[in-house]
């Protein structure tokens, strides 16, 4: 099925680095999600983009509805030891309501 | 507010044997999510409900799987019989439509499933 492209596989930083991750796809989304699993737990919705182009933060997160609609991006800035997880890019494309397409994800190491 | 609540949140059972793990959405949400999460595989969905209907079931993996939501609060996945390559993370999800947020999907807590 279709699939979203998204880097880096996985970050080992420092705390307080900032770190950015994107997913790319060869489709046009309409909606972009971005979650965080913590080991032994479920995806936690982060930040939701609704429109190309927008941009949201959450704290020290924010995240960008790419301009063509095929991208999303996620930053987190002056990162700490609990930022440690997985970063997961979700995508909903215009006909298929109910079904989000997920990245591989991205695995965050922070070393305090 | 509780969240979505699955059960058992461990299950380890041998090869052959029926397994049957359970959800309940988020009070309201009109729409229920199954996934299964592999290393190799990551997220997968297998089947998703509107209103307690199944609307795709096209990611189930075979007739070994079913699930079922025979109300608004509950819903079941059962995998008879199950085999080793079963073993995984699954995942229920829900979401409310008719939001501008209606793309949000709330994820359990999982049940992590052993065959052996």
């Amino acid at each position: 099925g279709q699939q979203l492209n998204q880097s880096p596989q996985s970050m080992f930083i420092q705390e307080g680095e900032d770190v950015s991750m994107n997913c790319t796809s060869s489709s046009i989304f309409n909606t972009w999600l971005w979650y965080k699993q913590d080991p032994g737990e479920g995806p936690v919705l982060l930040i939701a983009l609704y429109k190309a182009g927008e941009l949201t933060s959450n704290g020290r997160l924010t995240a960008q509805f790419g301009i063509t609609r095929k991208d999303s991006f996620l930053n987190i800035s002056a990162s700490i030891p609990s930022d440690v997880g997985i970063y997961f890019c979700a995508g909903r494309r215009g006909t298929s309501y109910g079904k989000l397409t997920f990245g591989q994800g991205t695995i965050l190491t922070v070393h305090p | 507010d509780a969240g979505v609540i699955q059960s058992p949140r461990h299950e380890v059972t041998e090869m052959g044997q029926e397994v049957t793990l359970r959800c309940k959405p988020i009070s309201g949400h009109d729409y229920l999510f199954w996934y299964r999460q592999t290393m190799m595989r990551g997220l997968e969905l297998l089947i998703y409900f509107n209103n307690n209907v199944p609307i795709d079931d096209s990611g189930m993996p075979e007739d070994r799987f079913s699930a079922k939501m025979p109300n608004a609060s509950f819903s079941t996945l059962k995998i008879q019989p199950s085999e080793p390559r079963d073993s995984a993370v699954y995942f229920c999800a829900s979401s409310l439509y008719g939001t501008r947020r209606d793309n949000e999907q709330f994820f359990g807590p999982g049940t992590r499933l052993t065959v052996l």
